[in-house]
């Protein structure tokens, strides 16, 4: 049964700072998405991870996907008070198109 | 491209009643709808897929009877809540997969707010 981890699962850090929360999965995958949820709000799409070795950037976020490790990070540069949301990532399971999350980090940047 | 929306976006209904939520694809054909779960400050947890066409597959621990789905055309798929009761308050969001997507990317809808008094 694929299991997906994050951590940390809360995270508050100072505008500025930079910071890398982690997705560890358990069983083989060579892709990985990463969305942010604001609150009351669904998901918003941050990045489709496709390959191993992929690193994509967007802003002050870079996300990158390790497929033989089971790993992929989501680093944050700079930190701004808008980033403050929860980041979650997703597994597909093999075999079926369905995903699963891992269990979210809460990321509050103090001004 | 690749809108999903739901309808309602909030709904509180009392006790007893049911409830039913609609999941739409406006500008793709959708062959997959999945429909999640989420209580407060938790992760989404899905409930079942629905392809078009045919019967829904439930997750373990998921209530068919309870919580039925129909998937009757390539841009609709609907979750009905059964006599629903406090506890099937949570926010339910729907995800639609696009017909021929290379990479199994799911694309969301706004969620529902499900109130049960």
């Amino acid at each position: 049964e694929l299991k997906v981890e994050q951590n940390p699962l809360f995270l508050s850090m100072q505008e500025g700072k930079n910071y890398t929360i982690y997705c560890n999965y358990s069983t083989t995958s060579d892709r990985l998405y990463w969305y942010r949820q604001d609150p009351g709000k669904s998901l918003e799409s941050l990045f489709v991870l496709l390959s191993n070795g992929a690193v994509k950037q967007e802003g002050r976020l870079m996300a990158s996907l390790d497929t033989k490790a089971r790993l992929s990070t989501l680093h944050i540069t700079a930190a701004v008070h808008d980033l403050s949301a929860t980041y979650f990532c997703a597994v597909p399971d093999s075999g079926t198109y369905k995903y699963i999350f891992g269990t979210g980090t809460r990321l509050k940047v103090l001004a | 491209g690749a809108v999903v929306s739901q309808h309602p976006s909030r709904v509180i209904c009392k006790s007893g009643t049911s409830v039913k939520i609609e999941c739409r694809s406006l500008d793709f054909q959708a062959t997959t709808m999945f429909w999640y779960r989420q209580f407060p400050k938790q992760s989404l947890m899905l409930m079942a897929t629905s392809n078009e066409g045919s019967k829904a597959t439930y997750e373990q621990g998921v209530e068919k009877d309870k919580f039925l789905i129909n998937h009757a055309s390539l841009t609709l798929s609907t979750l009905t809540v059964t006599s629903a009761h406090p506890e099937d308050s949570s926010f339910y969001i729907c995800s639609a997969r696009q017909r021929g997507t290379p990479n199994n990317e799911q694309f969301f809808g706004p969620g529902t707010r499900l109130t049960v008094l």
